[in-house]
């Protein structure tokens, strides 16, 4: 089936320090998935952060950005300058072009942003 | 306003029993999906419906039962209790099954 792994299970950066998360899939169908960044700050729910549904393209929020690597099959997380309010659990998921709406999910990163 | 309602927040259930969660949703969406999130394991896919006719079951246990009575109502019924079905249960919607999903806030069941 389909797998997404995120290696960092938990990261710690100092303010204006650059960040990367890191995710790699793996995916069963024959087309390309759609990939997702959701992200859960303390005491919110989960929320989209940003998606890219197209091989080569990158998405960005926040200030952060990510890219759709197909050959690499990863789609890694980053930020040039992360703030404190960025601490929060980062989930990279990915969904198939099957017409179920499913979502598979990494096991997640938390990041914590030192002051 | 919390666009998503999941009841109730926090459920203690003995072994054996049966319980139901609750989950509306308030964004006129088609889409609605249940989730699972084990301790120290990553968010699974449970269901997802739209337009109340299911999509795709996931689970491997019959003990799951979703229940759509009205279009933004995406219950959970689970049967026999066990103290592996400790977890935090997320309900989701979207638009339709390729858009955006929002998470509702969960509630946690402990299974004793």
């Amino acid at each position: 089936g389909d797998s997404v792994t995120q290696t960092e299970g938990q990261v710690t950066v100092s303010e204006s320090k650059s960040l990367i998360i890191n995710c790699t899939y793996s995916a069963t169908s024959i087309g390309y998935p759609n990939l997702f960044w959701y992200v859960r700050y303390p005491g919110e729910g989960l929320q989209l952060l940003l998606k890219v549904i197209t091989a080569g393209q990158k998405g960005s929020s926040r200030g952060f950005e990510a890219t759709y690597n197909k050959e690499a099959t990863s789609f890694h997380l980053q930020k040039a300058s992360v703030q404190e309010s960025d601490s929060a659990v980062y989930y990279c998921a990915l969904s198939e072009s099957t017409n179920t709406g499913k979502l598979t999910f990494g096991d997640g990163t938390v990041l914590t942003v030192k002051p | 306003d919390p666009k998503i309602i999941q009841k109730p927040k926090y459920l203690v259930a003995v072994t054996g029993s049966e319980k139901i969660l609750i989950c509306e949703q308030y964004l006129g969406h088609n889409a609605m999906y249940w989730y699972r999130q084990s301790a120290k394991k990553p968010l699974e896919f449970m269901f997802s419906y739209s337009y109340q006719k299911l999509m795709d079951n996931q689970t491997a246990s019959s003990r799951f039962q979703p229940q759509s009575s009205k279009k933004n109502h995406l219950d959970l019924q689970i049967t026999a209790l066990k103290p592996d079905d400790s977890a935090t249960y997320f309900c989701a919607s979207s638009q339709d099954w390729d858009r955006e999903q929002y998470f509702g806030p969960g509630t946690r069941l402990t299974v004793l």
